[in-house]
């Protein structure tokens, strides 16, 4: 899978915006962009994902861009649950189904 | 909704013991993983399983490392001879579709394998 660059850590306040970005330059035209989260001792969990046009959900909301080498992830309103690692993986061939996980964003919530 | 779930969600072992690691797939799901997670690391990838056979390995997955699906429900992943540094989270995960770039992975709540 091609490669993708995420901040180590964010910090938020409760009840306020949160953008968590991921550059991804070397992204082909048929990669998917996919986004999963880690809550403290559990497994990861499944966000979001696109292609080209920003997608919402009833977690959050993906914003592509245009040349598609970068996409945000929004969550609308942060609350403490959503503290957790996000990762920001592209499906790429030969789709064999398998995740590779970066290190991911770990995203701090404060109240 | 359906979930992935994992047994035990503990497991303490002695090294050279042989462990295996017990997930319950979602039910119509086709694709079925695991990975695992070094406490403080990444989620590795280890095998991904279809159609009752393996699909894919990483190099982790040498060949103390063996998985089964023994009947329509049951997904298993054993380790022969345990070792030290297999002590992990282990993560078992399916999916509805065949490997798909545009399909969901379930993810258990992980096994943490504790090899004394």
């Amino acid at each position: 899978d091609a490669k993708t660059t995420q901040p180590n850590s964010m910090e938020s306040n409760e009840e306020e915006p949160v953008h968590l970005p991921c550059n991804h330059s070397t992204i082909s035209g048929t990669d998917y962009i996919h986004w999963y989260r880690q809550l403290p001792s559990q497994g990861p969990e499944y966000v979001i994902h696109g292609l080209t046009s920003n997608v919402n959900n009833r977690m959050a909301s993906l914003a592509i861009a245009e040349d598609r080498k970068s996409s945000t992830l929004i969550l609308h309103r942060a609350t403490l649950r959503d503290a957790a690692v996000y990762y920001c993986i592209l499906r790429a061939p030969p789709y064999t189904g398998k995740l590779i996980f970066g290190q991911g964003t770990t995203l701090q919530v404060k109240p | 909704e359906p979930e992935v779930t994992q047994t035990p969600s503990h497991q303490v072992t002695q090294m050279g013991q042989e462990v295996i690691l017990r997930c319950v797939p979602i039910s119509n799901h086709l694709y079925f993983y695991w990975y695992r997670q070094i406490l403080g690391q990444k989620v590795e990838f280890l095998v991904s399983f279809y159609n009752n056979e393996i699909s894919e390995k990483s190099e982790i997955f040498d060949d103390q490392f063996s998985v089964e699906r023994p009947d329509g429900s049951n997904f298993t992943l054993k380790i022969r001879s345990t070792k030290l540094e297999d002590s992990a989270m282990y993560f078992c995960a399916s999916t509805r579709l065949a490997g798909g770039q545009r399909d969901t992975q379930y993810f258990g709540p992980g096994t943490r394998l504790t090899v004394l």
